[in-house]
């Protein structure tokens, strides 16, 4: 079945990157899209951004536009995505989902990954 | 582009139904067909229950269902049990490649 796993936690400090991995496997990786969302501590979900494996195309939300970069390593089926120029405000826990590529599974978030938590603090 | 709209908490004894509503814009809930609901108990991440507005993917119960009316979406739980006490989020597609998800809505069994 479809699994999504993701790298460990990391604690960056204000105005640093940080990029977390999400590596698939159960399907074959160009026939996902791979979202990412983010849920700060005790808040809901935000939507951030959408990646394409095929081409390593991406669209995301505006306010995310200058501060993130989604790439690939397709032997390894693994989407990477680096958030920079960090603020205390992005501390979260960061998913990746993906997103059957046929039909409507476009827009929808099947299957996620467990979570990565980035900590930004001086 | 402003979170789609939910009830922060509804509660419902056991056996009971519980619907949980998600209101947003023409531009987004109401405009496209492409509306699904999550649920996420503390610490795990969330799960996918019902995506296209109506439809449950494999290993949802028929408990779950989902709805559309103009700009407002639905998910009603009947039978309500104990491990459905979690959190719900709606997610809707709102065009030039853009999702939104709603604040999300506690759902306590009492």
């Amino acid at each position: 079945q479809v699994q999504l796993v993701q790298s460990g936690a990391e604690v960056k400090k204000p105005g640093a990157s940080v990029k977390v991995s999400c590596k698939s496997s159960g399907y074959t990786f160009t026939n996902h899209y791979v979202h990412w969302v983010r849920q700060a501590p005790g808040q809901g979900l935000d939507w951030m951004a959408v990646f394409n494996p095929t081409d390593g195309s991406a669209d995301s939300a505006q306010r995310f536009r200058d501060r993130l970069t989604l790439t690939r390593d397709t032997p390894t089926s693994t989407v990477y995505m680096e958030v920079s120029s960090l603020k205390s405000e992005d501390t979260a826990v960061y998913y990746c989902a993906s997103a059957p590529g046929s039909g409507s599974g476009y827009y929808r978030f099947d299957s996620w990954g467990q979570g990565t938590l980035v900590t930004v603090s001086s | 582009q402003s979170a789609l709209t939910q009830p922060r908490s509804v509660s419902g004894s056991p056996g009971q139904s519980v619907t949980i509503s998600c209101t947003g814009t023409s531009s987004d809930v109401g405009g496209y067909n492409y509306v699904s609901w999550y649920q996420q108990h503390p610490g795990r991440a969330p799960k996918l229950l019902i995506y296209d507005v109506t439809k449950r993917p494999s290993g949802v119960p028929d408990r779950c269902s989902g709805s559309k009316s103009g700009n407002t979406a639905s998910l009603t739980i009947s039978g309500l049990q104990a491990e459905d006490e979690a959190d719900y989020y709606c997610s809707s597609y709102a065009g030039s490649y853009t999702w939104l998800f709603g604040g999300g809505t506690k759902v306590t069994v009492l």
